[in-house]
């Protein structure tokens, strides 16, 4: 079945530092979608990208679907203490009748902490 | 706007019991996924439904499990007779109808079931 690889899987920030992860897939994705999730809560969307090549921005943050369909990166510019938490990275594979598929695949997750 | 709802938040069950998980989705959306996440892990999908029908079910166990969206009312996660293994947060999504933002999913806070 289809997989994303999510790196890096963990990694510490420090305020004020620029952070970014991406995604892999041995898959075409016709979506690709980053959410955020704090301990015990659900994921939030933060965005979501529908085009190859195309770059979408959500405040500091900017996120890319690549441009072969099978990649996306997130970067977090400017941290803040609050952008801890885990990211994951998700997409859409494309149905047979064109749209999406309905599922979405995750990654397993980044990590992201501040530095001791 | 409220959010996609879940309930009971966290739930205990003993070994043999049935577990039901509700899921509200948010107001105009008509399509609902349930999706589990294990400890350290991204989230799996089981299920995905529209108002009475099963659209996907390739992630779901094929026993013991079973999803409904009815006409009226939330959709339900039923497991029946559960198992160690089946202790996991399940989070439930909804997106709209078909076109434009479709593909983007909205996650509830989760249920988080222990058995024991």
């Amino acid at each position: 079945g289809q997989q994303l690889n999510q790196s890096p899987q963990s990694m510490f920030i420090q305020e004020g530092e620029d952070v970014s992860m991406n995604c892999t897939s041995s898959s075409i994705f016709n979506t690709w979608l980053w959410y955020k999730q704090d301990p015990g809560e659900g994921p939030v969307l933060l965005i979501a990208l529908y085009k190859a090549g195309e770059l979408t921005s959500n405040g500091r943050l900017t996120a890319q679907f690549g441009i072969t369909r099978k990649d996306s990166f997130l970067n977090i510019s400017a941290s803040i203490p609050s952008d801890v938490g885990i990211y994951f990275c998700a997409g859409s594979v494309m149905a047979d009748y064109g749209g999406s598929q309905g599922n979405l695949i995750f990654g397993k997750g980044t990590k992201l902490s501040v530095k001791p | 706007n409220a959010g996609v709802m879940q309930n009971p938040r966290h739930l205990v069950r003993r070994r043999g019991q049935e577990a039901r998980l509700r899921c509200s989705p948010m107001k105009g959306h008509s399509h609902v996924y349930w999706y589990r996440q294990l400890p350290e892990e991204g989230l799996k999908f089981m299920v995905y439904l529209q108002k009475e029908n099963i659209i996907d079910e390739s992630g779901m166990p094929k026993e013991r499990f079973s999803a409904e969206f009815p006409k009226e009312g939330p959709s339900i996660l039923r497991i029946q007779q559960v198992v160690r293994g089946d202790s996991a947060a399940y989070f439930c999504a909804s997106s709209p109808p078909f076109g434009g933002s479709s593909y983007e999913q909205y996650f509830g806070p989760g249920t988080r079931l222990t058995v024991t």
